[in-house]
């Protein structure tokens, strides 16, 4: 059974870099689309981006200019630093495979629990 | 982008009853890149629906999903207790978008 846990600070200052790291279990991290999900309280999900093994990346627009994803296969791990932080940034951020079925269609069928990241000095 | 725009925004049901979900797109999408996730609280959404239509592993029959073009919908046959929860569509165009959710309540 595949598993992802976020991990890093839960706390991080305006204009500062928050990063993250998703750490794989029980599969390889090898030949998938991983990606980073977020979530204000109370409100919907936003997609921030994602990574291939192979390092090449996609990101949101509107977070495109913020936004680094990279990927350690040997650790099987990938992350997030999201750059000069704001408020608006506060969230639960989850990591999730994205998987593409036989038809073509992609989905995230794998997630980690979520962590919280507040944006406060 | 494309915007997702799901309706009702909730839905009050008593278990038993049947769930209608609509999930309308501002561009057409390819119904291989159209997916349907359930989240309750504090926990972390869950894949139902892929392709428009095709029910991810484990997930029961009474879940179905179907929809082409601009127009998606996800139904419930007979919501069960543990059915109710807030419900999200997902496009996987460029860039992926997330409908702003329709949450199911008891009635």
């Amino acid at each position: 059974q595949v598993q992802l846990q976020e991990s890093g600070p839960g706390l991080v200052k305006p204009s500062e870099t928050l990063s993250l790291t998703c750490t794989v279990s029980g599969g390889s991290i090898s030949s998938y689309y991983w990606s980073w999900i977020r979530q204000p309280a109370g409100k919907g999900l936003e997609w921030i981006g994602r990574i291939y093994t192979s390092g090449s990346t996609n990101y949101n627009p509107s977070l495109k200019s913020r936004v680094t994803m990279s990927v350690d296969t040997s650790k099987n791990q990938f992350s997030l630093k999201l750059s000069s932080v704001t408020a608006a940034d506060t969230a639960v951020y989850y990591c999730a495979r994205v998987s593409k079925g036989a038809t073509g269609a992609y989905y995230f069928d794998y997630w980690g629990q979520g962590t919280l990241v507040t944006v406060s000095s | 982008e494309i915007v997702l725009t799901q309706s009702p925004g909730t839905l009050s049901l008593s278990p038993g009853e049947r769930a209608t979900l609509s999930c309308r797109a501002s561009q057409s999408v390819s119904s291989s890149y159209l997916a349907w996730y359930q989240q309750k609280p504090g926990q972390a959404p869950r894949l139902l629906i892929y392709g428009a239509s095709s029910r991810a592993t484990g997930i029961p029959d009474r879940f179905s999903g179907s929809g082409s073009g601009t127009d998606f919908t996800l139904t419930i046959s007979r919501l069960e207790p543990e059915d109710f929860a807030v419900y999200y569509c997902q496009q996987y165009g460029s860039p992926w978008t997330f409908g702003q959710g329709t949450k199911v309540e008891i009635k």
